[in-house]
């Protein structure tokens, strides 16, 4: 079965600072690994996905992701963190068993970003 | 750009009541997903639709039932409502079964 973990609950962050939210995936066959943005009392806002490719996706808002088949890792990065990037975070894997492809949601990284 | 839309956005029912909650998919969009967040978990999938047939199922109890219509959009039927299914119901669109899924800002249904 198709699974991802977020192992932390929680990431602070100084504002200007890097950020790294990590993810590591468990799937047969290749891995189609999301990430999603959930700000409160709003809905999930796509980040960036990996499908196949480049190793190192870029996505909305200055984001990117390194996927890394050997650790089975696909954390989600920013060079310079913004305290408007304080929100929920959520990895997720796609998961086509049957030819269709509800996500697989990981628990969530809350990020706090600091002034 | 159009995005997905969801209705009700708060809800409120006792128990044992039944509750309808709407999704119209982002225009083109002819692929339906249903997921319920309880307060502090991350999303469980439902349901989905493609074009208008049920395309999987997930945890969804047997109370609840729900469709895709000829225009696309959909609807969750929760009948004899429990406290526990006070969660955050969000509907995802996508373009074919296998392209990203956008999600709308979610139902909150509050079970008293």
């Amino acid at each position: 079965a198709q699974s991802v973990a977020q192992p932390e609950d929680q990431v602070n962050v100084a504002e200007g600072n890097p950020l790294t939210v990590k993810c590591t995936y468990s799937v047969s066959g290749n891995p189609y690994l999301f990430w999603y943005v959930q700000y409160p009392n709003r809905g999930l806002q796509f980040l960036l996905k990996y499908i196949t490719g480049d190793n190192l996706v870029k996505g909305s808002y200055g984001f990117e992701a390194e996927f890394n088949k050997s650790q089975t890792s696909f954390h989600l990065k920013k060079p310079s963190a913004l305290v408007s990037d304080s929100a929920l975070y959520f990895c997720a894997v796609r998961d086509g068993s049957g030819g269709y492809n509800k996500l697989i949601f990981g628990a969530g990284t809350r990020l706090a970003v600091h002034p | 750009a159009a995005g997905v839309i969801q209705s009700p956005r708060h809800l409120i029912k006792e128990k044992r009541e039944t509750a309808t909650l709407k999704c119209y998919p982002i225009p083109r969009h002819d692929t339906v997903y249903w997921y319920q967040q309880g307060p502090g978990q991350d999303p469980q999938f439902l349901i989905s639709f493609y074009e208008k047939m049920q395309s999987d199922k997930g945890s969804i109890p047997d109370r609840f039932s729900a469709q895709q219509f000829s225009d696309y959009h959909s609807e969750l039927n929760m009948s004899s409502l429990e406290l526990g299914d006070s969660a955050l119901y969000f509907c995802a669109s996508s373009r074919g079964a296998k392209e990203t899924q956008y999600f709308g800002p979610g139902t909150r249904l509050l079970v008293l």
